[in-house]
């Protein structure tokens, strides 16, 4: 079946660095994808879709210049924190659909911790 | 592993009451959650429901949940053809506060 890898799993760093973190649509072109983000013992908030070609749409209260995404291909987008700070520190989630719109495949997650 | 399943589709008429059902094997599970899908969009919040309560109301939308045959159900009120989406039923594991995730129920409204 169709599979997203989502990469890095983990990734511990210092106060201040950016970190990239890279969704990537293994057998299937993906028209769509979507950036949630898990805060512990919390559910899934959508933080923004982004269109292969054009600028990401982002949901009200994420901050554009804070989480840089960019979807340059059909079968890749970056999510970007830009100076992570210990607030940033998340489970971050990619998932990514084709033109069909369904269905909605989702990549196993990064960890961020930010120390 | 933790398991969360769903059926695939539903269909009823405007109007109706649609209830969408799903089971998991996770009994230690606290939250319990519906998201919705419509077309084109991602994953948006719907509802959810602690372990610790047995039903949740809010507006059109209605949650059970029976811990013993751990089975969650989402009762729609009067459903319109707004209502069209794929629901998603998901379960926080406790040991390590990710999502498991069901395959997801399509909603499909007949006038």
């Amino acid at each position: 079946g169709a599979v997203v890898s989502q990469h890095p799993s983990r990734v511990i760093c210092k106060s201040g660095t950016s970190v990239k973190i890279e969704c990537r649509s293994l057998d299937f072109q993906a028209t769509t994808m979507f950036w949630y983000r898990q805060f512990p013992k919390q559910s899934l908030m959508l933080m923004a879709t982004s269109n292969e070609g054009s600028k990401a749409t982002y949901e009200q209260g994420v901050e554009k210049d804070k989480f840089l995404i960019n979807h340059a291909s059909l079968t890749l987008s970056t999510l970007t924190v830009t100076s992570a700070h210990p607030e940033d520190s998340s489970f971050y989630i990619c998932s990514a659909m084709d033109s069909s719109n369904q269905p909605q495949h989702f990549g196993d997650g990064t960890r961020l911790s930010i120390l | 592993g933790e398991d969360v399943e769903q059926s695939l589709f539903l269909s009823v008429r405007e109007g109706d009451s649609s209830v969408i059902n799903c089971t998991y094997t996770d009994s230690s599970s606290t939250y319990l959650y519906w998201y919705k899908q419509e077309p084109g969009a991602g994953l948006q919040l719907l509802t959810y429901i602690f372990s610790n309560m047995d039903m949740k109301q809010d507006q059109r939308l209605t949650v059970l949940l029976n811990k013993k045959d751990k089975h969650l159900s989402l009762r729609i009120a009067d459903t319109q053809t707004g209502d069209s989406a794929i629901y998603f039923c998901a379960v926080l594991m406790d040991s390590n506060y990710q999502l498991i995730w069901g395959a997801g129920t399509k909603l499909i409204i007949k006038p």
